[in-house]
């Protein structure tokens, strides 16, 4: 089972609401990603987290927030977003950040209002 | 940082043909994927290849690490390979890994 799931698939928000982003696999894998999407743009890398601890964070702004809180779960917490920030957020997971086939869920489409 | 570069930005193509993909990559790396993102945004992989040729049906691809390029081939393309294709390429800082996504090739095939 190559399944990463995410939820919610969309959610629209206003800029002074508070919401997560949910990410789940069960293949074992002990690296996962977040990553951002804006239209006809490539995935950008936002954070990795290896083994629970978190790895990388690629200067994102505080109001993003994540949380590993076990090897199957990763979250993204939302808190003073802007309308820029409305984009396509996408997790992925790999069996650890040196062995680096990323397997990608299917997104939130996040709306700020 | 390294540059990924893919050409062509758009293409059109009529079932039936087939097209090559290019990847071009600025620095060194450790690894290489391809992927198909369809309209809904999914990412689905088609290729894991540092270096080699490998196939899977109608697709195939190859990397050649040593001259910083990889290759993605659609033989007898389907309406259902529209989408965009995109290659990402890993980079090790020492201390963890990173993907570095190309610019994208959108790619329409029509009946």
């Amino acid at each position: 089972d190559t399944e990463v799931t995410q939820t919610p698939k969309h959610l629209v928000m206003g800029m002074t609401n508070k919401k997560s982003l949910k990410c789940e696999q069960h293949m074992g894998h002990r690296a996962m990603y977040w990553y951002k999407q804006k239209a006809k743009k490539p995935p950008e890398l936002m954070f990795v987290y290896s083994y629970e601890k978190l790895s990388i964070n690629e200067s994102v702004p505080s109001r993003f927030s994540p949380e590993c809180p076990n090897s199957s779960l990763l979250n993204l917490h939302l808190h003073a977003l802007q309308p820029e920030d409305s984009a396509l957020y996408l997790c992925a997971s790999s069996r650890t950040r040196t062995v680096n086939e990323q397997f990608f869920g299917p997104g939130t489409r996040l709306t700020v209002l | 940082g390294i540059q990924v570069e893919q050409s062509p930005p758009d293409l059109i193509l009529q079932e039936g043909a087939n097209s090559t993909l290019r990847c071009n990559f600025s620095d060194s790396v450790n690894n290489l994927q391809w992927f198909h993102q369809n309209p809904w945004g999914q990412l689905i992989n088609l290729f894991y290849i540092p270096s080699g040729t490998k196939q899977n049906g109608r697709l195939s691809a190859t990397t050649v690490a040593t001259e910083r390029y990889s290759l993605l081939y659609i033989s007898s393309s389907q309406t259902t390979d529209s989408g965009v294709y995109f290659c990402a390429v890993e980079l090790s800082t020492g201390t963890a890994s990173k993907l570095t996504f190309g610019t994208g090739t959108r790619l329409q095939v029509t009946l």
